[in-house]
């Protein structure tokens, strides 16, 4: 069974520092991950993902995620934080043989100027 | 370009009400879709998923249903909405094997 883990329910930054989202997998296949944000009575938006190739991959906004496969992680990551960063953030997992997406319980992220 | 629509954007029914919450995708054919409902602002459950027309698998026993009368539109229902059926609901769409969904931009539901 596929099942995604995000460590931190809520991340604090201050603005213009780096910020990390954690988030952890299982897969029985090979793992395609994504990562989403949601803003408030919003539905979600797509950040970025990882098929296969670089494990370094860039996505909207100035993000990036690094897959590790040895430590089944894929961390969330941007080099200078935003106020308007401050949303909800989800990690999600999908093998190679489904059709279905697991979330995860999502990690809060708040930007402090 | 593909977009999907879902409406209504908020909603209050009455306990005992039905419910029909409608989701639409154009641009694409073939698409997989999804109901996903989201409490108190944090994770997603997946409720029902939909490969093709007419092809519903669910994930949750609840009091909900769903059906996809068209290649592009996945209808979301209930006879007799119930407290517990409260939430935000999220419809989403993603192609081929890989590729990431995308969803529309919800319905927060209140019964009461």
């Amino acid at each position: 069974a596929q099942s995604v883990a995000q460590p931190e329910d809520q991340v604090n930054v201050a603005e213009g520092n780096p910020l990390t989202v954690k988030c952890t997998y299982s897969v029985s296949g090979n793992p395609y991950l994504f990562w989403y944000v949601q803003y408030p009575n919003r539905g979600l938006q797509f950040l970025l993902k990882y098929i296969t190739g670089d494990n370094l991959v860039k996505g909207s906004y100035g993000f990036e995620a690094e897959f590790n496969k040895s430590q089944t992680s894929f961390h969330l990551k941007k080099p200078s934080a935003l106020v308007s960063d401050s949303a909800l953030y989800f990690c999600a997992v999908k093998d190679n043989y489904g059709q279905n997406f697991v979330f995860g319980p999502g990690t809060r992220l708040s930007v402090l100027p | 370009s593909q977009t999907i629509h879902q409406w209504p954007a908020t909603l209050v029914q009455p306990v005992g009400s039905p419910l029909s919450l409608e989701c639409t995708v154009e641009g694409t054919s073939n698409p997989n879709l999804y109901w996903y409902r989201q409490a108190a602002g944090r994770g997603l459950q997946l409720l029902f998923y939909s490969v093709g027309i007419g092809q519903i698998s669910s994930e949750v026993p609840q009091n909900l249903s769903a059906s996809r009368p068209q290649d592009r539109q996945f209808i979301l229902s209930s006879k007799k909405l119930l407290l517990s059926d409260s939430g935000f609901y999220l419809c989403a769409w993603s192609g081929a094997s890989g590729t990431e969904a995308f969803f529309g931009q919800g319905t927060r539901l209140t019964v009461v």
